[in-house]
């Protein structure tokens, strides 16, 4: 059984970039989320994708979007990149969207914003 | 606006002692709450959970009590080995679809041999 991957591990950008991370689920999840944690700090919810729709978002600006394919597998993507947007970005998946699933964790993008 | 607090930024305990964890939240509309392990350049794991129908529950060393009065949640692992040591984040969620956590800012946990 596969965990969730997630690439790059780390990429630098610059302000005014735009950037897209990349997630695959661990087998057999459709429900993945996406999760910003700042430096000393927990992570905090972006939103969350259940088969191709989203279904749920936080309090995120729209330059953060998301994608997820038929396979589940799922992007972040940021627009118009601020210093504050240096973040690691997790990915997490699960068998369901209902409020007792597990969420399943991936190591991280480690995102440095210049 | 915190709505899930982890004022201890760090603990340190001896090994084979026993470790406590605190959490508190305001948002009463939270009804089920989790603990989370992060070792460093790896994704948090999911170690316990509980209801808000419920005030105890346990697995193995670890035990996740809940005071719903006080808003309050804790974490005890007994014994304490050197290889809990880790950050542990709590994390709340409540009604709706959507599989939304609220993160507590973690605790640093140091077992000590």
């Amino acid at each position: 059984e596969t965990g969730v991957t997630q690439s790059p591990t780390h990429l630098i950008k610059t302000r005014g970039q735009q950037v897209t991370l990349r997630c695959s689920s661990q087998s057999g999840h459709n429900t993945v989320s996406w999760y910003q944690q700042a430096l000393g700090q927990g992570p905090q919810f972006i939103f969350q994708y259940y088969r191709e729709e989203e279904n749920g978002r936080g309090n995120f600006p729209p330059r953060f979007s998301g994608l997820q394919f038929p396979n589940y597998s799922s992007e972040l993507n940021v627009n118009a990149l601020e210093l504050d947007d240096s973040a690691l970005y997790l990915c997490a998946s699960s068998l369901g969207q209902g409020a007792n699933e597990k969420l399943f964790f991936g190591s991280g993008t480690q995102l440095s914003v210049l | 606006d915190q709505q899930v607090k982890q004022n201890s930024p760090s603990l340190s305990v001896q090994e084979g002692r026993i470790s406590i964890l605190n959490c508190d939240y305001t948002n009463s509309m939270f009804d089920y709450f989790l603990w989370y392990k992060k070792y460093p350049a790896e994704g948090p794991t999911f170690l316990i959970s509980i209801s808000s129908i419920k005030d105890k529950n346990e697995d193995g060393r670890f035990t996740v009590f809940l005071n719903k009065s006080a808003k309050h949640l804790s974490l005890h692992i007994v014994p304490s080995q050197p290889g809990d040591s880790a950050v542990y984040f709590c994390a709340a969620s409540g009604t709706g679809s959507a599989r939304q956590l609220t993160f507590g800012s973690g605790t640093q946990l140091t077992v000590l041999p």
